[in-house]
């Protein structure tokens, strides 16, 4: 049974640069939600997709958008990066009802904005 | 105002010792969950424990164990007999009904042989 996997693992862009993560949630998991976890600091929510909307959003600027697709995959976009956008980039996946459950998180993506 | 809080930013125990990562939260729901996460060196975040708000029942899974207490919103989080395996970055978090996680900002714990 594979778990969430994401892609890359690492990524090294430019201010001002646009980048796109990608995220498989794991089986039978149809709910998908997006972290940004800074050094030293908790997971930040970013936003959660569902039906391949998007369901819940955190305090993000609209320079991070997403978009799930019908097989339950997801994408995390940042456009305009800045330097404050370096963070570990996390995608958590669920069951139906999203969450109330236990979310099980991917291995991250490691961005670095130089 | 912080829903989550985590008090203890980094613990260090000898191997073998007994030791308590504190959690309190903060939510105006009466219906509500409650999580711990673990965060080794590698990065991803495991799931340890899920508990509602209407089950205030202890548990204990092996040297683990959890104590919910909802007269003082706390979620405490216990490692009998550490290990240094057990060494990680350990996260409390909430959800309430329709509504996203939040993290608190992690107890670093480190096991010394």
């Amino acid at each position: 049974d594979a778990g969430v996997t994401q892609s890359p693992t690492h990524l090294i862009k430019t201010r001002g640069q646009q980048v796109t993560l990608r995220c498989s949630p794991k089986s039978g998991h149809d709910t998908v939600s997006w972290y940004q976890q800074a050094l030293g600091q908790g997971p930040q929510f970013i936003f959660q997709y569902y039906e391949e909307e998007e369901r819940q959003r955190g305090n993000f600027p609209d320079r991070f958008s997403g978009h799930q697709f019908p097989n339950y995959s997801s994408e995390l976009n940042v456009n305009a990066l800045l330097l404050g956008d370096s963070a570990l980039y996390l995608c958590a996946s669920s069951p139906s009802g999203g969450a109330n459950y236990e979310q099980y998180f991917g291995p991250g993506t490691r961005l670095t904005v130089t | 105002a912080q829903k989550v809080t985590q008090a203890q930013t980094e613990i260090s125990v000898v191997e073998k010792e007994d030791v308590t990562l504190d959690c309190v939260y903060e939510t105006r729901d009466t219906t509500y969950y409650l999580f711990w996460y673990k965060q080794p060196p590698s990065g991803e975040l495991v799931f340890l424990i899920r508990r509602n708000s209407f089950d205030e029942q202890n548990e204990i899974s092996g040297r683990y164990s959890w104590n919910f207490q909802k007269s003082t919103s706390s979620f405490n989080f216990t490692i009998t007999a550490s290990q240094v395996v057990d060494s990680a970055v350990y996260f409390c978090a909430l959800s309430e009904p329709g509504n996203q996680f939040y993290f608190g900002t992690g107890t670093s714990l480190t096991v010394i042989p």
